[in-house]
């Protein structure tokens, strides 16, 4: 059980477009999931904690008009990249959060975006 | 503020024993995962402590002290498969996960 999943698992787009990246949680609820993001050899950065059915809480220094996240259902959260450049290029990685017990976060698999 | 330190890099070998050590400082205390991280992946669950003590599970344990904000992950009979990054992580009074920035353990022949 506490499968996440993430769709795409690498996309290649062209500066300037847009590029939306799913997560889902396939056999449980997740009121709450989280974005991050990690450059190569480096920690994992938390960008958001998404709230479904509210507006997600971003952390300092992460542009909230440019990575929209949206959490519309407590299976699914989407991040999108808008007008991406090319130093957006990085391990996107998405968790969810169980609603009971030791509250783990389950990871999805992560997205590995590069923009040219 | 809240912070957690481990160290940047260890190294190992096949065989061996190895502790990564973990240290923290953060506003409440609702527990202690440790995750283990392989290049180009997503972090797995590896451990979970939220009282005193050693939690065994197989070949890894994982130690906590509260009152020293003190943590420790032990790997033995190292296998090559074991380089990777491992993360200590705390959640906070707000159920909040604090991130360490990692060790990466490098095992050698």
């Amino acid at each position: 059980g506490a499968v996440v999943s993430q769709h795409p698992s690498w996309v290649i787009c062209k500066s300037g477009t847009s590029v939306k990246i799913e997560c889902r949680s396939l056999d449980f609820q997740a009121t709450t999931m989280f974005w991050y993001r990690q450059f190569p050899k480096q920690s994992l950065m938390l960008m958001a904690t998404s709230n479904e059915g509210s507006k997600a809480t971003y952390e300092q220094g992460v542009e909230k008009d440019k990575f929209l996240i949206n959490h519309a259902s407590l299976t699914l959260s989407t991040l999108t990249v808008t007008s991406a450049h090319p130093e957006d290029s990085s391990f996107y990685i998405c968790s969810a959060r169980g609603t009971s017990g030791i509250y783990e976060q389950y990871f999805g698999p992560g997205t590995r975006l590069t923009v040219t | 503020g809240q912070n957690i330190d481990q160290p940047t890099e260890m190294t190992a070998t096949e065989g061996a024993i190895v502790q990564i050590n973990c240290t923290y400082q953060t506003s409440g205390f609702n527990g202690l995962f440790w995750y283990q991280q392989h290049a180009g992946e997503a972090p797995t669950f590896l451990s979970y402590n939220v009282l005193d003590g050693l939690e065994e599970k197989g070949r890894f344990s994982s130690f906590l002290s509260r009152s020293k904000g003190y943590s420790y992950l032990l790997l033995k009979e190292l296998q090559m498969k074991d380089s990777a990054s491992y993360l200590c992580a705390v959640t906070d009074s707000n159920y909040q996960l604090i991130w360490g920035a990692g060790t990466k353990l490098i095992i050698k022949p």
